[in-house]
């Protein structure tokens, strides 16, 4: 297992499309988190997943975003009708539970709204 | 809520110079203080955990301390390849406990 994984790495699309966002965390890891960072700013939260379930979303997290995670494997970000206050880099992250473990980062979709 | 501050914003150290970055906290119940190390383009790299005041963590030229109310991170003889975006992020134990708060970070620069 060679860590999380996140697919495309960059992605610009026009304004009014949708995206979609994968993740594959590290295997063993049954917790699965979503971040977004803007330039000059820390990761800020999204979204939690424990194994299949969302169980947290973010006051950041409006109804064009919608987050899935299918038996409790990869997950997927989507954001539909873009605006250019989406455009980001979308982070991924997963954990153990039990523990307050450090997460482990994916590398981040970058996205560019036009 | 939870709140991390970070100073300086930007540093910019010859090598061999040493410093510290800071990080000052808020939180309801600290479960765990993180620091991460981010390069351009990159996601955030694990460096260290931190539990409760008084702790440190060492790894090649980083050596991490924690207080009640901030931790260091002393960077000791920095070569060039230390250079990058340096994050804190606290986990408290309130309501959601396994989401972590980060600063805004430190931007190190090591000229050679």
């Amino acid at each position: 297992d060679t860590g999380v994984s996140q697919d495309p790495r960059h992605k610009i699309t026009k304004r009014g499309q949708n995206v979609t966002f994968r993740c594959d965390p590290i295997s063993e890891h049954n917790r699965l988190y979503w971040y977004r960072q803007t330039l000059g700013q820390g990761p800020e939260f999204l979204t939690y997943f424990q194994n299949e379930a969302q169980l947290e979303k973010s006051r950041l997290l409006s109804d064009r975003f919608s987050a899935e995670r299918p038996k409790g494997s990869f997950s997927t970000l989507e954001i539909q009708r873009t605006e250019q206050g989406d455009s980001a880099m979308y982070l991924c992250a997963s954990s153990t539970s039990g523990a307050n473990y450090g997460y482990t980062f994916g590398s981040g979709t970058r996205l560019t709204v036009v | 809520e939870d709140q991390v501050t970070q100073s300086p914003e930007a540093l910019r150290l010859q090598e061999g110079e040493s410093s510290s970055l800071n990080c000052s906290y808020t939180v309801s119940g600290l479960r765990g203080l993180f620091w991460y190390r981010q390069d351009p383009g990159k996601g955030p790299e694990f460096l260290f955990t931190l539990y409760s005041a008084g702790e440190e963590k060492e790894k090649e030229r980083l050596k991490a301390t924690l207080t009640k109310k901030e931790s260091f991170l002393h960077i000791t003889a920095p070569k060039p390849e230390d250079s990058a975006t340096y994050l804190c992020a606290v986990q408290g134990s309130g309501g959601s406990n396994y989401k972590l708060t980060f600063g805004k970070g430190t931007l190190l620069t090591v000229n050679p």
